[in-house]
């Protein structure tokens, strides 16, 4: 089946530095990707849409300049959460739509300390 | 009126009973839809998807769909320990809403599976 690869799977950081995350599609091509983050106990939240080639589109209240997506080809989106802060901490999952469905990466838990 | 809602946890069965979870969807344009399992720490894995109205089986679940009900479940048939997670209903827009298609989660219900 297909399979989105996500890296890395947990990160530690100091406050006020910044943290990439990258999500590969490996046996398909995703012109859309899908950023989620999810706090415990809680369900998945989306958080922006990247499309190939061109600019994100953000949920609302979620802030463009803090997490800044790039899908600069059908195989690779990545999100930067910068000056992280205690808060940002949680579990970040992307998604992309395949031929079946939609396949989640295996998501990356960030601790900002 | 959230767009996906599931009935609320957690829901707790014995080893061997049938666990049923439910979710209603507010979009009536939506044409597929999903049941994702999500064990604690983990990413979501897709179990079941339907696109028809009747019943979906693959080995100990089946899925329902009725959508002039709007309405979806799924059924684990002899439920087994390992079943315990957190069960995620998603539905993606219709073709017609003009969004992304990006999938739209229930809040999840947490099974629970007693030896």
């Amino acid at each position: 089946g297909a399979v989105v690869s996500q890296h890395p799977s947990w990160v530690i950081c100091k406050s006020g530095t910044s943290v990439k995350i990258e999500c590969r599609s490996l046996d398909f091509q995703a012109t859309t990707m899908f950023w989620y983050r999810q706090f415990p106990k809680q369900s998945l939240m989306l958080m922006a849409t990247s499309n190939e080639g061109s600019k994100a589109t953000y949920e609302q209240g979620v802030e463009k300049d803090k997490f800044l997506i790039n899908h600069a080809s059908l195989t690779l989106s990545t999100l930067t959460v910068t000056s992280a802060h205690p808060e940002d901490s949680s579990f970040y999952i992307c998604s992309a739509r395949d031929w079946a469905g939609y396949t989640f990466g295996s998501g990356t838990r960030l601790t900002v300390v | 009126q959230k767009e996906v809602e599931q009935n609320s946890g957690p829901l707790s069965v014995p080893e061997g009973a049938i666990a049923s979870l439910n979710c209603t969807y507010s979009d009536r344009g939506s044409q597929s839809f999903f049941w994702y399992r999500q064990y604690s720490g983990k990413s979501p894995e897709l179990i079941m998807s339907i696109y028809s109205n009747g019943d979906k089986e693959d080995g100990r679940f089946t899925a329902q769909l009725n959508k002039a009900s709007q309405y979806v479940s799924l059924l684990i048939r002899d439920s087994q320990p390992s079943d315990s997670a957190t069960y995620l209903c998603a539905v993606p827009p219709g073709p017609f809403s003009g969004s992304a298609r990006q999938l739209t989660f229930g809040s999840g219900t947490q099974l629970t599976v007693l030896p």
